[in-house]
């Protein structure tokens, strides 16, 4: 296993746009979880998936911002309409065992021009 | 409120310095991980802690349930050391996110 992967590395997009991400979590996990780190600051919760259910979502996650896991294996991380403000590094993490045991994919970083 | 403080924001030391980055939170947690992240934004994770110590080469991580802080220590420093250390926890409130210091960035000059 190569770990958790994430598509694409970087992204650039205009403002308005729609952009996709994908996350590749190691096989056997299944919890799925995204965060988003802006500049200087550490990583915040965006929303975790345990299989396809999605448990918990920040309000960080506005009406904008959709997440999909549809067969509990990869996951999808949406944002419409796309503002300067989006504009941060999405970081993947796959568990098997919750808080305990963390694995983080390398990022999508995100530049909304 | 579930918070995490870590200290100092910024670290510079020469070359085989011994190093101490703390953090400490708020409330009771479940797990605390220290974690490193290099330029270009990938996160690995070098120790997840419970309680007590832990020791992995040059790098040691303490915690200390009852005072709610935790030390990660890198003996003999080295330029590869040069990265931001993280601090999250998982707080003991059943939810499984993990909660991040800002971080504190390492530079160790030869």
């Amino acid at each position: 296993d190569t770990g958790v992967s994430q598509n694409p590395r970087h992204k650039i997009t205009k403002r308005g746009q729609n952009v996709t991400f994908r996350c590749d979590p190691i096989s056997e996990h299944n919890r799925l979880y995204w965060y988003r780190q802006t500049l200087g600051q550490g990583p915040e919760f965006l929303t975790y998936f345990q299989n396809e259910a999605q448990l918990e979502k920040s309000r960080l996650l506005s009406d904008r911002f959709s997440a999909e896991r549809p067969k509990g294996s990869f996951s999808t991380l949406e944002i419409q309409r796309t503002e300067q403000g989006d504009s941060a590094m999405y970081l993947c993490a796959s568990s098997l065992r919750g808080v305990y045991g963390y694995t983080f994919g390398s990022g999508t970083r995100l530049t909304v021009v | 409120k579930n918070e995490v403080e870590q200290s100092p924001q910024n670290l510079t030391a020469q070359e085989g310095e011994f190093i101490t980055i703390n953090c400490s939170y708020s409330v009771g947690i479940s797990a605390l991980h220290w974690l490193q992240q290099h330029p270009g934004g990938g996160i690995v994770s070098l120790f997840m802690l419970s309680s007590g110590k832990k020791k992995h080469g040059r790098l040691i991580a303490t915690i200390n349930i009852q005072e709610k802080h935790s030390s990660l220590h890198i003996t003999a420093s080295h330029p590869r050391d040069s990265a931001v250390y993280i601090c999250a926890v998982g707080f003991a409130d059943g939810s499984e996110k993990l909660v991040f210091g800002k971080g504190t960035k390492l530079t160790v000059n030869p």
